[in-house]
């Protein structure tokens, strides 16, 4: 497998652009999460989903964020509008809970973005 | 309010000593922590991991610590060698229906292996 697959990997866009980050999990895992990290908050979770289903998106900082996954290999973050505060990386990870007990999560590469 | 810190920023050890990182808790719901490794540009990497139920799990050179009564946990690294040199962050989970399925990290702390 080739782990979790995130694209792009840079992103710099403007402030007020629309700005849409890519996940692809490792096949067979059942939970997909989004991560944020920043220096002032470290690695702080957006929104994981099971099975595809969003549940829990406590901490999608505002309405200017979405996510979705529409299908078990395929999830996008969406940010619109954007603004220089949401500067960061961007990580997604998938695991599979019900078979490694310890919750262990493989992350992808990360999405820097910068937006100016 | 922050459940897992990491009070250390950065540590500094020389090469072939031992590396001790910390972490500390406040959920007493957590069922396993874990570690994860991160060099830069890439993402966090697992590393080892501890049940609750346990107070010691070795991996090779990696040795992780849990305290529950004083809520802390510890890495151990021995010997410590360049390679690494990387951000560790401490992570914590509740058990599944726990209300929250994913991971709890602190905020890392980077050490650096000096030659």
């Amino acid at each position: 497998d080739a782990g979790v697959i995130q694209s792009p990997r840079h992103e710099v866009t403007e402030m007020g652009q629309e700005v849409t980050l890519r996940c692809k999990p490792i096949s067979g895992h059942d939970y997909l999460f989004w991560y944020r990290q920043t220096m002032m908050r470290g690695l702080e979770l957006l929104i994981y989903f099971n099975n595809n289903v969003p549940i829990d998106d406590s901490g999608m900082p505002e309405d200017r964020f979405s996510a979705k996954m529409p299908n078990a290999s395929f999830s996008t973050l969406k940010i619109q509008p954007s603004e220089p505060r949401d500067s960061a990386v961007y990580f997604c990870a998938s695991g599979d809970r019900a078979k490694s007990g310890a919750n262990v999560l493989t992350f992808g590469a990360g999405s820097r973005l910068t937006v100016l | 309010d922050q459940q897992v810190k990491q009070n250390s920023p950065s540590l500094s050890v020389q090469e072939g000593r031992i590396s001790i990182l910390n972490c500390d808790y406040t959920n007493s719901m957590f069922d396993y922590f874990l570690w994860y490794k991160k060099y830069p540009a890439e993402g966090p990497t697992f590393l080892i991991s501890i049940s609750s139920i346990k107070d010691k799990n070795e991996d090779g050179r990696f040795t992780v610590f849990l305290n529950k009564s004083a809520k802390h946990l510890s890495l151990h690294i021995v010997p410590s060698q360049p390679g690494d040199s990387a951000v560790y962050f401490c992570a914590a989970s509740v058990p599944i229906g726990g209300g929250a399925d994913g991971l709890t990290f602190g905020k890392g702390t980077h050490l650096i292996i000096q030659p």
